[in-house]
């Protein structure tokens, strides 16, 4: 069964601090990962995707096959990326996604 | 339309009574998903149609859940016989394509009483 593991379930950084929010998954042939941001009263919305290598908002991920890590990271936190954080994995050959339970991030001012 | 439209937004039912849940996805996006979202369970995922294929129906917790899909465009999901652990909020995404991530609606938040 696919599974995606978010350890944490709430992280707490002060503002212009490092975040790293920590995904693995199960592995499985070549994955397709995924991040979704969720804001405070707003929809889940798609933040990056690994297949492309973007950079959005300022955070990054990087696939890590040896690890099956798909780490979310950005140097400096800001206030604004208070959200909940949820890592997400396509299986082979399907559409379907599986998420894990998410992570809340809480910037300190 | 230019998002995946839900409705209603919110709905409050009596234990017992049957709902019925609508998404309207985005025009051409040949993938649409139902998953529920529950305080500390994350995304658990429900019903899956793609094109004219038949649904997977794995992740529907009971025979009181199903759901259709007309003319390849919107879906209906109904719970009949509601409970209150069915309470948690719906959520209905559409995809063109698996390397695309989903674009979710803003969910119906069901509440049974």
């Amino acid at each position: 069964a696919q599974r995606v593991t978010q350890p944490e379930k709430l992280l707490s950084v002060f503002k212009g601090a490092p975040v790293e929010l920590k995904c693995n998954y199960s592995y499985s042939g070549s994955p397709e990962l995924f991040w979704y941001v969720q804001y405070s009263r707003q929809r889940l919305q798609l933040l990056l995707r690994h297949i492309s290598r973007e950079s959005i908002k300022g955070f990054t991920a990087d696939l890590n096959k040896g690890e099956t890590s798909f780490h979310l990271k950005k140097p400096f936190a800001q206030e604004e990326d208070s959200a909940m954080y949820y890592c997400a994995r396509a299986g082979a050959g399907s559409y379907q996604l599986t998420f894990g339970k998410g992570t809340k991030l809480s910037v300190i001012p | 339309g230019a998002g995946v439209s839900q409705s209603p937004s919110n709905k409050v039912t009596e234990k017992g009574k049957d709902v019925e849940l609508r998404c309207d996805p985005i025009s051409g996006h040949t993938a649409l998903y139902w998953y529920r979202q529950s305080l500390g369970q994350g995304l658990e995922f429900l019903i899956y149609f793609q094109g004219n294929s038949a649904p997977d129906k794995s992740g529907l917790p009971s025979d009181r859940f199903s759901a259709e899909r007309t003319g390849g465009s919107v879906s209906t999901l109904t719970i009949q016989r509601t409970q209150q652990e069915d309470s948690a909020v719906y959520l209905c995404a559409s995809t063109p394509g698996r390397n695309y991530g989903y674009t979710f609606g803003s969910g119906t938040r069901l509440t049974v009483v």
